[in-house]
């Protein structure tokens, strides 16, 4: 079964300092990742995606993931924080059966001036 | 990107009453569409598979006649919150998966903007 952990549930960043959101994955089988920013009353918009090509995953917005299988890991950073990147953060495996998203449980950020 | 359009965005209905959210893909087929559900503050749980001309396949603990979903043709399907009591109010959203130029393995989801359903 495929799953993932986020694994801080809050984040508080000061503008201009680097990002960090953690996120770990179970997966039977070579896994696709995904993280989504969701704005307040707002739907999904996807960041960025892993699907077995590079390691090092570029998004939108700056952000950028690395998928660690080691580590089973699969954290999305962004070096500098903007007021507008104040949001929940999801991530997300795929059940390559079935196509499911299976969603982690969110981590806010908090950007402060 | 593909477009995946819900609609309403909001709607307040009296309860016991009935309401119909509709998901439609604009611009791709899709033969299958998946609707969540997110209580305030919470992440997206997975509430059923919507199947183009088949029964939707319901989660655990989703009941089935409380939440009506129907996928009559490929660029449509509907969830339909039957006799509405205020704890249905939430977050519905839907999505459709697409794999570009059949590549399976590079399947992707794409959601729609969300419903949120208020039930007074």
């Amino acid at each position: 079964a495929q799953s993932v952990t986020q694994l801080d549930s809050h984040v508080s960043v000061s503008e201009g300092t680097p990002v960090l959101l953690r996120c770990n994955y179970s997966s039977s089988y070579s896994p696709s990742l995904f993280w989504y920013v969701q704005h307040p009353n707002k739907g999904l918009q996807l960041l960025l995606k892993y699907t077995s090509a590079a390691t090092l995953v570029k998004g939108i917005n700056g952000f950028e993931a690395e998928f660690k299988k080691s580590e089973t890991s699969f954290h999305l950073t962004k070096p500098s924080a903007h007021m507008s990147d104040a949001a929940e953060y999801f991530c997300v495996v795929s059940d390559p059966g079935t196509y499911k998203y299976i969603f982690g449980t969110g981590t806010r950020l908090k950007v402060l001036a | 990107g593909a477009v995946v359009s819900q609609h309403p965005s909001r709607v307040i209905c009296k309860s016991g009453t009935s309401v119909k959210i509709e998901c439609r893909s604009l611009d791709f087929q899709a033969t299958t569409m998946f609707w969540y559900r997110q209580f305030p503050k919470q992440s997206l749980m997975l509430m059923a598979t919507s199947n183009e001309g088949s029964k939707a396949t319901y989660e655990q603990g989703v009941e089935k006649d409380k939440f009506l979903i129907n996928h009559a043709s490929l660029t449509l399907s509907t969830l339909t919150v039957t006799s509405a009591h205020p704890e249905d109010s939430s977050f519905y959203i839907c999505s459709a998966t697409i794999s570009p130029l059949g590549d399976v393995s590079n399947t992707e989801a794409f959601f729609g903007q969300g419903t949120r359903l208020t039930v007074v």
